[in-house]
């Protein structure tokens, strides 16, 4: 199967809700990052983890390497949060990025 | 701070043509990367490169030719560009082997 696989593809949220996206890897990951991509198409980077969780405003990620498995959690999403949610794991092999799927959100009022 | 530069933003080509991409970043970083994005897809590596002058081919390499002239600078060439083909070629660069990527503004390319 793909070594990232991230759900869901598609996401809709009314202003305020809570959700999360997650990640699952067929393999052990050195690491993981995730990344939103806006509108233009430009990436910005929003969480790098080596293990366990970080928090930033409304959003949070925790990366569990044994379980193979990372997730964002989004707090009382914004219009302003919508685009598409990209994670990305490193294999312990290299330098090398895998990208999952992507998850598209889109946030309603 | 710093800032990933890619050239041009925009570019068509011709069916067969030979195109250049360039990449500038003045973070002081040591690896380098080119990837593709096709429309609604995830990205994939084509190359990458860890220190001036090293070239490492990623899963999408075929069809395409990389070149690390310097430390701040990674350029990819699509050596014979496919009829219809449309993508955004984003660059990346990183600090080291335990660090974030950060991503260059893209570089979208449309074959006609």
């Amino acid at each position: 199967g793909m070594p990232v696989e991230q759900n869901p593809p598609a996401l809709s949220l009314y202003e305020g809700a809570d959700s999360g996206l997650r990640c699952n890897f067929s393999t052990t990951m050195k690491s993981v990052q995730w990344f939103q991509q806006n509108h233009r198409g430009r990436l910005i980077t929003l969480f790098y983890l080596a293990q366990g969780t970080k928090e930033n405003g409304r959003l949070k990620s925790t990366f569990n390497s044994k379980e193979r498995y990372s997730t964002l959690h989004i707090k009382d999403a914004q219009l302003e949060d919508s685009g598409t949610y990209f994670c990305a794991a490193e294999t312990s092999s290299g330098q090398k990025l895998v990208f999952g799927q992507g998850t598209i959100l889109k946030v309603y009022l | 701070g710093g800032i990933i530069t890619q050239t041009p933003k925009f570019l068509i080509g011709q069916e067969g043509q030979k195109l250049t991409l360039k990449c500038q970043q003045n973070f002081n970083h040591d690896t380098m990367y080119w990837y593709r994005q096709d429309s609604g897809k995830g990205l994939r590596l084509i190359y990458y490169s860890i220190t001036e002058n090293d070239l490492q081919k990623g899963d999408l390499s075929e069809g395409y030719d990389a070149s690390r002239e310097k430390k701040s600078s990674f350029s990819l060439t699509v050596t014979s560009a496919q009829k219809n083909e449309m993508a955004v070629f984003l660059c990346a660069s990183r600090r080291g082997d335990q660090d974030t990527q950060y991503f260059g503004p893209g570089t979208r390319l449309l074959v006609l």
